[in-house]
C-alpha cells in the first residue's frame, strides 16, 4: 500500500527556537497533505489543507504564521512550527491523499512527536 | 472544529467479547471511515463506508451507517488483546472541500 513518512519521528528543542518536520509520500503523487495535531488522549486535530503549488488552507483558530506549511512538490509536504513553545507540544501527523486513487483514503505518516521545554 | 462523537469514551472488554463502538456526526458526508492507533502510533486505515452504503465488513470489522440519523457504529467480534487500541470514525464535509474530520475517539482495552 502507499507509504508516507514522517521526519523527524521525535524532537526536543528549547522554548523559542523553530522546528521543521518534513513529510513524504514514497511510492505515490500526493496533489493534497493534511496537517493534524494531537494532543494526549485527544482526536486528531485538522490544522490545515496543503495542495502542491498553492497555499495552505488553515482551519479556524490555527496561526498561519506560526505553523508555516510548504508543500513544493507533489512528495513533500513540511511544517515549521515557529518561536515554538512549551503549549506547541504534541504529536503532529500528516496523511496525503492519493490523487491517483477513486477512492478518498488518506494515508497516515507514523507521526512526529515534538516536545519543547 | 471536529465534527464527529464517539461513544463510549473508553470501554474495556474480556477477550473473545465483542466490543462497538459508535459515531455520529453533524453535516452530510460523502463516506466515512474508521481508524485505529496504538498508542503514540500513527493511524491505520480499517475501512471506508460511503453514504449510499448501510453496512459493511472487513474479516472481524463490521461497519453500519445510518445517515438518516447521522450515526456510524463499528463492531469488532471475538476480540483479542492485540486490539487494544483507539478508534476514530472520520467523515469528509461535504463543505469547505476535500478534508477529513475526526471524532473524539473510543479507547478500546481488551483483557487477556
Amino acid at each position: 500500500g502507499a507509504v508516507v513518512s514522517q521526519h523527524p519521528s521525535w524532537v526536543i528543542c528549547k522554548s523559542g527556537t523553530s522546528v521543521k518536520i518534513e513529510c513524504r509520500s514514497l511510492d505515490f503523487q500526493a496533489t493534497t497533505m493534511f496537517w493534524y495535531r494531537q494532543f494526549p488522549k485527544q482526536s486528531l486535530m485538522l490544522m490545515a489543507t496543503s495542495n502542491e503549488g498553492s497555499k495552505a488552507t488553515y482551519e479556524q483558530g490555527v496561526e498561519k504564521d506560526k505553523f508555516l506549511i510548504n508543500h513544493a512538490s507533489l512528495t513533500l509536504s513540511t511544517l515549521t512550527v515557529t518561536s515554538a513553545h512549551p503549549e506547541d507540544s504534541s504529536f503532529y501527523i500528516c496523511s496525503a491523499a492519493n490523487a491517483g486513487t477513486p477512492e478518498e483514503t488518506q494515508y497516515f505518516g507514523p507521526g512526529t512527536r515534538l516536545l519543547v521545554l | 472544529s471536529q465534527q464527529g462523537e464517539e461513544d463510549p469514551q473508553a470501554l474495556s472488554i474480556q477477550e473473545g467479547e465483542n466490543a462497538t463502538m459508535n459515531c455520529s456526526y453533524k453535516t452530510s458526508i460523502n463516506n466515512l471511515q474508521w481508524y485505529r492507533q496504538n498508542s503514540g502510533r500513527g493511524l491505520v486505515h480499517l475501512i471506508l463506508i460511503r453514504s449510499n452504503e448501510r453496512e459493511k465488513h472487513s474479516g472481524r470489522l463490521r461497519v453500519t451507517l445510518d445517515t438518516s440519523k447521522k450515526s456510524s457504529s463499528l463492531l469488532i467480534t471475538a476480540s483479542r488483546a492485540a486490539d487494544t487500541a483507539s478508534y476514530f470514525c472520520a467523515t469528509d464535509a461535504k463543505t469547505g472541500g476535500f478534508k477529513t474530520i475526526f471524532g473524539a475517539g473510543t479507547r478500546l482495552f481488551v483483557k487477556a
